[in-house]
């Protein structure tokens, strides 16, 4: 199957910093890469979509001058957390579909858990 | 936000028992994935289904897709302690967004 790295694999920061986390597609090309935030304990709640060559598309609820998000090249695409705060702390895993026949398809990355002390 | 209900939550049983783990939806999905997930790990799919009524087997599972495309179940039989993790169902409607609404997860431990 398609490989979906991340990284860091984990990373602590200070309240009011900012911390990047980059998704890349290893073996494929991926106009497209979704970012998900799981809690401990709970399921995957999206993020954002991140489309190559343009614009994010963040879902209700999530501030987009927070979570910056940056698609540059087919096969990257990074989550900035600006101005960290303790709530920040979770687990951020990001997926992409292969392109193969089914775009609901996605593998997924190995997520970075993210520490706001 | 489409909803989907997983059930059970949360399930403990022995090594060798039989189990079934529910996803339901009132919505249509045009395509249902199952994922498992370790923990801190991403989850890694299982199985997809797309048509009303497909049963598919991946080994002791069992992944079924309702008749309407808004349920689905996955069956497991004779569960391993390696069967342990989280399961987590999503579907994918037909909006060409092709973002995948997940379940609310279910938390299997086998006991040895």
């Amino acid at each position: 199957g398609a490989v979906v790295s991340q990284h860091p694999s984990w990373v602590i920061c200070k309240s009011g910093t900012s911390v990047k986390i980059e998704c890349r597609s290893l073996d494929f090309q991926a106009t497209t890469m979704f970012w998900y935030r799981q809690f401990p304990k709970q399921s995957l709640m999206l993020m954002a979509t991140s489309n190559e060559g343009s614009k994010a598309t963040y879902e209700q609820g999530v501030e987009k001058d927070k979570f910056l998000i940056n698609h540059a090249s087919l096969t990257l695409s990074t989550l900035t957390v600006t101005s960290a705060h303790p709530e920040d702390s979770s687990f951020y895993i990001c997926s992409a579909p292969e392109g193969g026949y089914n775009p609901y398809e996605q593998y997924f990355g190995p997520g970075t858990r993210l520490t706001v002390t | 936000t489409q909803l989907l209900e997983q059930s059970p939550q949360f399930l403990s049983i022995q090594e060798g028992e039989n189990l079934t783990v529910y996803c339901n939806s009132s919505s249509v999905f045009s395509s249902l994935q199952w994922y498992r997930q370790e923990p801190g790990e991403g989850p890694v799919l299982l199985v997809t289904v797309v048509t009303g009524g497909e049963v598919k087997k991946l080994k002791r599972l069992t992944f079924q897709f309702g008749d309407a495309r808004k349920d689905s179940s996955l069956h497991i039989t004779a569960a391993q302690p390696g069967d342990t993790g989280l399961y987590l169902c999503a579907g994918g409607e037909r909006t060409g967004a092709n973002n995948l609404f997940f379940g609310t997860g279910t938390r299997l431990t086998v006991i040895p």
